[in-house]
């Protein structure tokens, strides 16, 4: 089945500074790639997704890139804010197949003012 | 809209006593999926229904649990009886179509089992 790692755990960045998550997917068929986020007491929230039949995809300040050659896919935030603190989450899927969402570990982002 | 509803937001039992999480997906959503959540490992689909109809349950870690959705506007997940490695959070969360993988989080449910 799929299997999708996620770096970093833990991300340290100045306000105004850009912030790169990356993950790394192992199902070639998997061609839906979203990421989430969570903020502390709630529920994942959808924040951007990509199909494998483009390569990148801008919303505002928040951009994600895929790979698909080398199976991997990266989420990009610009100008960060302290509102954008939270719990990211990366996650694959196949639409033709189980079309199960399969989660990375997540990566706990903190922007310091 | 109100988005997915999930009661009780917070439940502290005893081990060995049954638990019923339960869940009211976003109207119109054809698919719901049970989630539980720990530090160790993370999200992790427990099952997943179509039209009120279970299509996988592979996640679902033990007979202990068991989920039902007698109708399109709830769902609930049960754990009988409770033990302390089953305390996680637990998350539902619907999509408008089994064809489109956008899924809409509830808030979730704490659960501790003492």
């Amino acid at each position: 089945g799929e299997n999708v790692e996620q770096h970093p755990s833990t991300l340290s960045v100045q306000e105004g500074d850009s912030a790169v998550i990356k993950c790394t997917y192992s199902d070639s068929a998997s061609n839906y790639f979203p990421w989430y986020k969570q903020e502390l007491g709630k529920g994942p929230q959808l924040i951007i997704d990509i199909r494998s039949n483009v390569g990148e995809k801008k919303d505002q300040r928040i951009a994600v890139t895929l790979n698909k050659t080398a199976k991997h896919f990266s989420l990009h935030i610009t100008e960060t804010q302290p509102e954008d603190s939270a719990v990211y989450f990366c996650a694959a899927s196949n639409s033709q197949g189980a079309q199960k969402l399969v989660f990375g570990q997540g990566t706990r982002l903190t922007i310091n003012p | 809209d109100a988005g997915v509803i999930q009661s009780p937001r917070h439940e502290v039992t005893e081990m060995g006593q049954e638990v019923t999480l339960r869940c009211k997906p976003i109207s119109g959503h054809n698919s719901l999926f049970w989630y539980r959540q720990t530090m160790m490992r993370g999200l992790e689909l427990l099952i997943y229904f179509n039209n009120n109809v279970p299509i996988d349950d592979s996640g679902m870690p033990e007979d202990r649990f068991s989920a039902k959705m007698p109708n399109a506007s709830f769902s609930t997940l049960k754990i009988q009886p409770s033990e302390p490695r089953d305390s996680a959070v637990y998350f539902c969360a619907s999509s408008p179509d089994r064809g489109l993988e956008t899924q809409y989080f509830g808030p979730g449910t704490r659960l501790l089992v003492l």
